[in-house]
């Protein structure tokens, strides 16, 4: 099966600042890789996809990268309305998601 | 637009089988490339994969999971459909289904709450 690790687990950061979460791969998952922020409450919406590819209607403050295994989703100048707990998915086979990122703001 | 609702017992007891139902719209199931999937999250925790059905009726299970999964389809009505065998409190989560679009899972059901309680 692929892991998913996820880091960190939690984040604490102030408005504008610059976000960046990560998810490590266990082996080659090539671009199978999506990202998604879910609210309290709230079903998991979709953020980036194939890695690097910006959702619909997202906006441009989120972007997503790959470095071999290694995925990462950045977040310019945070705002409020970005705290929420964010996923990973790996989309290659028998997927799994990672374990989550706690974003909230100092 | 695309919207998904899953609906369930809401309450069943250990050892029974769980069944959830994903009414959809805004897409068809018979449509190359399109799939539904279901996932679930307990209580202030992560999320789990469970399953994946496809257009032409492949599917796919969650190893840990697949001898207690079953997912179908009913592309007709526009519905999928999940059954979770010998269920027992572990069990208890929120259960989402979402559409996937050529392996992108991108639109999701508000979820449905079960609690497997004796």
């Amino acid at each position: 099966d692929i892991q998913m690790t996820q880091s960190p687990a939690s984040l604490s950061a102030s408005l504008e600042e610059i976000v960046t979460i990560t998810c490590q791969a266990s082996q080659d998952i090539g671009n199978y890789l999506s990202w998604y922020q879910q609210k309290p409450g709230k079903s998991p919406q979709l953020l980036i996809h194939s890695a690097t590819s910006l959702a619909d209607g997202v906006p441009s403050r989120f972007s997503g990268s790959r470095s071999g295994t290694q995925y990462s989703l950045k977040i310019n100048r945070l705002q409020v309305e970005d705290t929420g707990i964010y996923y990973c998915l790996q989309h290659y086979s028998a997927w799994t998601f990672g374990g989550g990122t706690k974003l909230e703001l100092k | 637009q695309v919207t998904l609702k899953e609906s369930g017992p809401g309450i069943l007891q250990p050892s029974q089988t769980l069944s959830l139902t994903c009414t959809f719209s805004g897409f068809s199931l018979s449509t190359y490339g399109m799939g539904v999937g279901w996932i679930r999250q307990p209580s202030g925790k992560g999320l789990e994969w469970l399953a994946n059905i496809w257009w032409d009726d492949d599917k796919y299970y969650n190893p840990s999971l697949k001898n207690r999964l079953t997912i179908s389809k009913d592309t007709s009505n526009n519905q999928a459909f999940l059954k979770i065998t010998n269920v027992d409190t572990a069990d208890t989560a929120t259960y989402y289904c979402a559409r996937i679009v050529t392996t992108v899972m991108d639109a999701w059901g508000q979820g449905a709450s079960v609690t497997v309680s004796s």
